[in-house]
């Protein structure tokens, strides 16, 4: 099925530990882009990329990492986990011709 | 600095009442403004939006209302059922759309 898929679904980490979290889109969309979502606190933005080759920070890039070298995949590295990034995260990608995101069904991180 | 403020958190309605999330934004450059739906475990899904050029927009039972001036919008559930039951973010974007920045959400439970 079309749509964006991410992996794992649910994770545990310690503190210090370093993982990738992985994003792949079928709809050849342009941008793409990586949220977090904690209680009471919609959803921020860590970093987006307008195309491969391209990423820029958003609100909360701190601790995060990404890279874009297809139009495919946009994973998220957490370079050493820490207990506030737990949280639910979500990516998200559009065309560019388009305004609404398509968002994937999260990944649930939990780093004790 | 929260730039979409979003309230209420929560709302509780009957099967027939009319759910009202209001949204506020500081960012006079925002020029897209879409809804998001979010059911338990899934990921949010664009519901409708809207642009600064109209006051109003209607999809379904579901209407967007803006007021520019005041730099205030609403979501209205027409007819409310059950299955409305969900978390809706409003989020507002600039013309690049490359960037969202949504409000806290709203917990809606649509009783029958």
């Amino acid at each position: 099925n079309a749509g964006v898929t991410q992996t794992p679904k649910f994770q545990v980490l310690k503190t210090g530990q370093s993982m990738t979290l992985q994003c792949a889109q079928d709809m050849n969309h342009e941008y793409m882009s990586w949220y977090r979502q904690d209680p009471g606190m919609g959803l921020r933005l860590i970093h987006y990329s307008v195309g491969a080759g391209i990423t820029d920070q958003g609100e909360v890039p701190n601790g995060y990492n990404v890279s874009r070298s297809t139009t495919e995949d946009f994973p998220l590295r957490l370079l050493s986990a820490a207990p506030s990034q737990t949280s639910v995260y979500f990516c998200a990608s559009r065309g560019r011709d388009g305004y609404g995101y398509t968002f994937g069904s999260g990944t649930r991180l939990t780093v004790v | 600095q929260q730039q979409v403020k979003q309230s209420p958190q929560s709302l509780i309605v009957q099967k027939g009442g009319i759910p009202i999330i209001n949204c506020a934004y500081e960012n006079t450059a925002f020029d897209y403004f879409p809804w998001y739906q979010q059911f338990p475990g899934k990921g949010p899904a664009l519901l409708i939006a809207i642009r600064p050029d109209v006051s109003e927009k209607k999809e379904g039972r579901f209407t967007i209302s803006f007021n520019k001036s005041a730099k205030q919008f609403s979501l209205h559930i027409m007819d409310s059922q059950p299955g409305d039951s969900a978390t809706y973010f409003c989020a507002a974007s600039t013309a690049a759309g490359n960037k969202l920045t949504f409000g806290g959400g709203t917990r809606v439970l649509v009783k029958p």
